[in-house]
């Protein structure tokens, strides 16, 4: 099994919509959760980290994290078109290693 | 900060020849990752150092791979000998590792190095 699980996508969705990113663990000690954006042929950067359970939000971006079903997501707002990259979800485990899904790509269409 | 600072930023090598490949964490971070990025497997986590002293080595695919941490500004990831499958994007991440949760940052990455074995 996999530590992190990802829907691989292609995600589109129209301008001016909401996009919905999934993720689930599968180890339940881990403790702290990130979202990360990747563009083509960059490095990832870290857009969103989440820590207890519930809703953080911060600007168009909400981490929702349930540690009960294993599962963290990422609602991005008002989507543009620069918000078109692979998003990965990652999981910091205990020991401080840092594991990541496959990432969803997400298209925004004009 | 320059942030993580990995090189070569590309490699093109012959199969059978030795690729080392170097990576500068950000200062005062005590974690170091080095991972493999390919499309049908996504990042994998192949190396990890605290302190510089590694932690846990189990995603190093096989002993051609090996990494070294000889102080806490510099790091490599050698592969001896190369091969054509080991062509992906490694990157170097680091972060800082306290003693109680919040004081732990995320990890940050390098531009990464493109290797290609032909």
């Amino acid at each position: 099994q996999k530590e992190v699980e990802q829907n691989s996508g292609p995600l589109s969705v129209p301008e001016g919509a909401i996009a919905s990113l999934n993720c689930t663990y599968s180890d339940r000690v881990s403790q702290s959760f990130f979202w990360y954006r990747q563009y083509s042929g960059k490095s990832p950067e870290l857009i969103m980290s989440i820590y207890s359970n519930g809703d953080k939000e911060d600007g168009r971006f909400t981490a929702q994290l349930n540690k009960a079903s294993q599962y963290v997501s990422l609602l991005i707002r008002d989507s543009q078109p620069s918000d078109s990259a692979t998003y990965l979800c990652a999981v910091r485990r205990t020991g401080n290693q840092f594991y990541f899904g496959t990432g969803t790509s997400l298209t925004v269409i004009p | 900060d320059a942030g993580v600072i990995q090189s070569p930023r590309h490699e093109v090598t012959e199969m059978g020849q030795e690729v080392t490949l170097r990576c500068k964490p950000i200062s005062g971070h005590n974690s170091l990752f080095w991972y493999r990025q390919t499309m049908m497997r996504g990042l994998e986590l192949l190396i990890y150092f605290n302190n510089n002293v590694p932690i846990d080595d189990s995603g190093m695919p096989e002993d051609r791979f090996s990494a070294k941490m000889p102080n806490a500004s510099f790091s490599t990831l050698k592969i001896q000998p190369s091969e054509p499958r080991d062509s992906a994007v490694y990157f170097c991440a680091s972060s800082y590792r306290g003693f109680v949760l919040s004081g732990n940052t995320e990890a940050f990455f390098g531009q990464g190095t493109r290797l290609t074995v032909v």
